[in-house]
């Protein structure tokens, strides 16, 4: 089966530090991303790990281990407009070219 | 311009209706996706397309059809609709590495 974990809630304060963990079991692995949403609106990319390790795109940073099927996106300095869902995503097998299967979304509140 | 844009925004219809959902885009990308999304439940895909002549069922593909009319358009039909298809659809496009995927505005779809 395929199954992706993540938080269904996380809050936090403004200017602080967060984590979402997303945890996968997938029949086939290429990559982890990270998808922003907010209040229904379109999905947003935010990051990709292809490999273990960390990737930093400004105060957002994404991490990946693939021998633990683990991986988790780090916010730093909240700020309000960070208040969203945030989704990770397996990409399977390469050669589907970019074919994605969603977890179930964390909503992240942010609190002045 | 938005690059992904998807028709009608919103839309409201009886069971037993058939319904089409289209979307375009001007990115210049072959890959484009079908995704619905409930509450709680993450994007899940319906249907996607690799080129103008390819297409793939995805998890969730009972009860709809597609199709690509060009490399820019993509429609999603719903033959005979029924209320547990009231969801919010989104369209998706990729280039052929498919790391980030682009997402329309989505079409709130409502079947009374």
């Amino acid at each position: 089966g395929q199954s992706l974990e993540q938080p269904s809630e996380v809050t936090a304060v403004e200017g602080a530090i967060v984590q979402i963990n997303c945890t996968y079991q997938t029949s086939g692995f290429y990559g982890l991303s990270w998808y922003q949403q907010h209040d229904g609106g379109a999905p947003t990319f935010l990051s990709y790990n292809g490999l273990d390790g960390l990737e930093e795109t400004g105060r957002f940073s994404s991490f990946l281990s693939r021998s633990d099927s683990y991986g988790y996106l780090l916010l730093q300095e909240l700020q309000m407009k960070d208040s969203a869902s945030y989704f990770c995503a397996v990409r399977e097998v390469y050669n589907q070219g970019g074919k994605l299967i969603f977890g179930q979304g964390t909503e992240l509140s942010v609190k002045p | 311009d938005a690059d992904v844009t998807q028709t009608p925004r919103n839309r409201i219809t009886k069971t037993g209706k058939r319904i089409m959902l289209e979307c375009s885009q001007t990115k210049g990308h072959d890959r484009m996706y079908w995704y619905r999304q409930d509450p709680g439940l993450g994007l899940r895909l319906i249907y996607y397309s690799f080129d103008v002549k390819d297409i793939n069922k995805g998890e969730i593909s009972d009860g709809y059809s597609v199709s690509r009319q060009a490399q820019a358009k993509f429609s999603l039909s719903l033959e005979s609709a029924i209320p547990n298809q009231t969801a919010l659809y989104f369209c998706a496009t990729s280039d052929q590495q498919g790391r980030e995927q682009f997402f329309g505005p989505g079409t709130r779809l409502t079947v009374l």
